[in-house]
């Protein structure tokens, strides 16, 4: 099957700081999105992005397909976003989302 | 608020125990799937039904079964549990190669 791919696996950020997080896949894919876990174990749908650049406020992302890899992008971290952002991938058309392990992200005030 | 449902957020079962979880999803969201989330893991695909039927399974053993109603309500149905279980169990619904909405999940100990 698919392999998914994220890294850092940790990140240690201090408020206002920017960072990358990054997600390898290893086939072609239909759907990609990446999720932010919070302490209570909701999985909250930041980019619905199987290919291109989106942008909602301080977070972006961008998919590159042909290359297999996806950025996501947190611009003047806040303490808020602290949590587990994952990275999950789709290679038919339903909905049997392949997760990667997730990067660990704390902010830190 | 990603309009999914689920219930209870927490149960705690004895080995051998059955246990059923519930998720109830905004209408139109004619696919379901369940998935299993050990601590400090991604959550693993249990298996998807579409419009009532199962389609699609991941490596879980026949004990992990599922059934889905025509109100888009779903169930997660567990027999003889063993301790290796307890999780964080995940439903996502949504529409077929399109975005799938996650609710927030049971979270399972069995004891």
């Amino acid at each position: 099957g698919i392999q998914v791919e994220q890294s850092p696996p940790d990140l240690i950020l201090q408020e206002g700081a920017n960072s990358t997080l990054r997600c390898n896949f290893s086939d072609s894919v239909n759907n990609l999105q990446w999720f932010h876990q919070n302490p209570w174990g909701q999985l909250i749908n930041l980019f619905y992005i199987p290919s291109g650049t989106k942008q909602n406020g301080r977070l972006s992302a961008t998919t590159v397909a042909t290359e297999r890899y996806s950025l996501l992008y947190i611009s003047s971290s806040q303490t808020t976003d602290s949590g587990v952002y994952f990275c999950a991938v789709l290679t038919d058309s339903w909905g049997k989302f392949q997760f990667g392990a997730g990067t660990q992200v704390v902010v830190t005030p | 608020e990603t309009g999914v449902t689920q219930s209870p957020t927490h149960l705690i079962k004895t080995r051998g125990q059955q246990v059923t979880l519930r998720c109830s999803s905004q209408s139109g969201h004619n696919t379901v799937s369940w998935y299993q989330q050990a601590l400090g893991q991604g959550p693993q695909f249990i298996f998807q039904y579409y419009r009532e039927e199962e389609n699609g399974r991941g490596n879980f053993p026949p004990r992990f079964s599922g059934l889905q109603f025509p109100n888009y309500s779903s169930e997660l149905n567990v027999n003889a549990l063993e301790l290796d279980d307890s999780a964080l169990y995940l439903c996502a619904t949504g529409m077929p190669k399109n975005i799938q909405y996650f609710g927030a999940g049971t979270r399972l100990s069995v004891l």
